[in-house]
């Protein structure tokens, strides 16, 4: 069964330091996604991408945070300058739907829980 | 605005009783609706989805959960818990082409 990969599991950063989170999505999947779980909290969205750009952003996704699909695979979010607050578990999603109609559904990997000590 | 609100934040129930997880949504047009399960350290899990039609839907591991306009309701239930239903529950709502969560519902199952 196809499935979203993210590596690493779990990453521990220094704030102020740069981090790369990766994901595979699905491979024929169009729209990809990254959501963000703060501990003991909801699932947030913060940003959609599709046809190699941003398609939709949460207030969130400020300008510390940028997304980028560098080959045919993979799919990362940056961290520029990482922030105390910014420890969560981060999620990518892939979905096949080639109009983003919210009626397919969305695959998730298994997150990467980031720590900013 | 778009908001789905999981009243209960932490539920307990014995092994073999019957569980129903409370979701409501706020949301101007017909929505799409969905069930996620994330079981410890674990992504999440879609357990099914409402589009349109029956307003009862089945989904994975015998949970089922119906769709109630009037009362812009989509609970989750299962009539037998098992144990290794423990796990965090999350009802999401899609808006454009991102889903929206609530706060989820913590399932804790006693022997």
């Amino acid at each position: 069964e196809p499935e979203v990969t993210q590596t690493p599991s779990h990453q521990v950063t220094q704030m102020g330091q740069e981090v790369i989170l990766r994901c595979v999505p699905i491979s024929n999947h169009l729209y990809f996604y990254w959501y963000r779980q703060i501990l003991g909290q909801k699932v947030e969205f913060l940003v959609s991408f599709y046809n190699n750009e941003i398609s939709e952003k949460s207030e969130i996704f400020d300008d510390q945070f940028s997304v980028e699909r560098p080959d045919g695979s993979n799919f990362t979010l940056k961290i520029r300058s990482t922030k105390l607050e910014d420890s969560a578990m981060y999620f990518c999603a892939s979905m096949g739907d080639p109009y983003g109609r919210m009626n397919t559904e969305a695959f998730f990997g298994q997150g990467t829980r980031l720590t900013v000590v | 605005a778009q908001s789905v609100t999981q009243p209960d934040i932490h539920i307990t129930v014995s092994e073999g009783a019957s569980l129903e997880l409370r979701c409501n949504y706020s949301y101007g047009a017909t929505p799409y609706l969905f069930w996620y399960v994330q079981s410890p350290g674990q992504g999440l899990q879609l357990l099914l989805k409402y589009f349109s039609g029956d307003t009862l839907v089945q989904g994975i591991k015998g949970f089922e959960a119906e769709f109630k306009r009037s009362q812009s309701s989509f609970n989750l239930r299962k009539p037998s818990v098992h144990w290794s239903d423990a796990a965090e529950y999350f009802c999401a709502v899609g808006y454009t082409d991102k889903l929206i969560f609530g706060t989820g519902t913590r399932l804790q199952v006693f022997p």
